[in-house]
């Protein structure tokens, strides 16, 4: 069993587009995190929700939207895409809002052209 | 601004060639410190979490300690799986719990 799973994998599309990615955890934990990964590797946290609700929100420019439909899942939607947007995004999750343990999920690779 | 340093940036060991990866910090009080070794194509794994200094953890062929400014990763008689990215955190004591990551090292164990 997937312990926690995003979609698509991979995704390629056109400067100026919207897409979403999915993300979903099957651990039954109540803090779900996003995380973007850039090409030399740095990963950098973008946004944490504990129980459906933002507790973090690193600077992120409003183009990225977090949601939250319930605790077992996160969604990220991004409008406008820019070529500098162009990432490895992984969700992630935890038992606490502490997050000393986090299960990441297998990233969804986004090319922006 | 915390702050993760990580070295070297790319390790090749021999099978067999014990060696350890660092990372050093600054925080302004440490909540704690992660491991996580990354696969090519994959999400970080969760290693170990180190709370303070003179703690170890061990696992397999890993064991990661702890100081006051930088942590280690002993990697005792490798094997070729043991190849990966390992990535290092820290958390600072406070209001958030936003984790601070390291660049990362890159191991190439050859067999």
């Amino acid at each position: 069993d997937t312990a926690v799973s995003q979609t698509p994998k991979y995704l390629v599309t056109q400067m100026g587009n919207d897409k979403s990615i999915k993300c979903e955890q099957n651990l039954g934990h109540d803090t779900m995190y996003w995380y973007k990964q850039d090409s030399k590797k740095f990963l950098k946290i973008m946004f944490s929700y504990n129980n459906k609700e933002l507790i973090i929100n690193e600077t992120v420019p409003n183009r990225f939207s977090p949601k939250s439909p319930d605790k077992a899942h996160l969604n990220l939607h991004i409008n406008s895409l820019e070529l500098g947007d162009s990432a490895v995004y992984f969700c992630a999750s935890s038992q606490r809002e502490s997050g000393e343990t986090q299960y990441f999920g297998p990233g969804t690779r986004l090319l922006v052209l | 601004e915390d702050q993760v340093t990580q070295s070297p940036e790319a390790l090749r060991l021999q099978e067999g060639e014990s060696s350890s990866l660092n990372c050093s910090y600054t925080v302004s009080g440490l909540r704690g410190l992660f491991w996580y070794r990354q696969d090519p194509g994959k999400g970080p794994e969760f290693l170990f979490t180190l709370y303070s200094a003179g703690e170890e953890k061990e696992k397999e062929r890993l064991k990661a300690t702890l100081t006051k400014k930088e942590s280690f990763l002993h990697i005792t008689a490798p094997k070729p799986e043991d190849s990966a990215t390992y990535l290092c955190a820290v958390q600072a004591l406070g209001g958030s719990y936003i984790p601070t990551f390291g660049r990362g090292t890159s191991l190439i164990v050859h067999p």
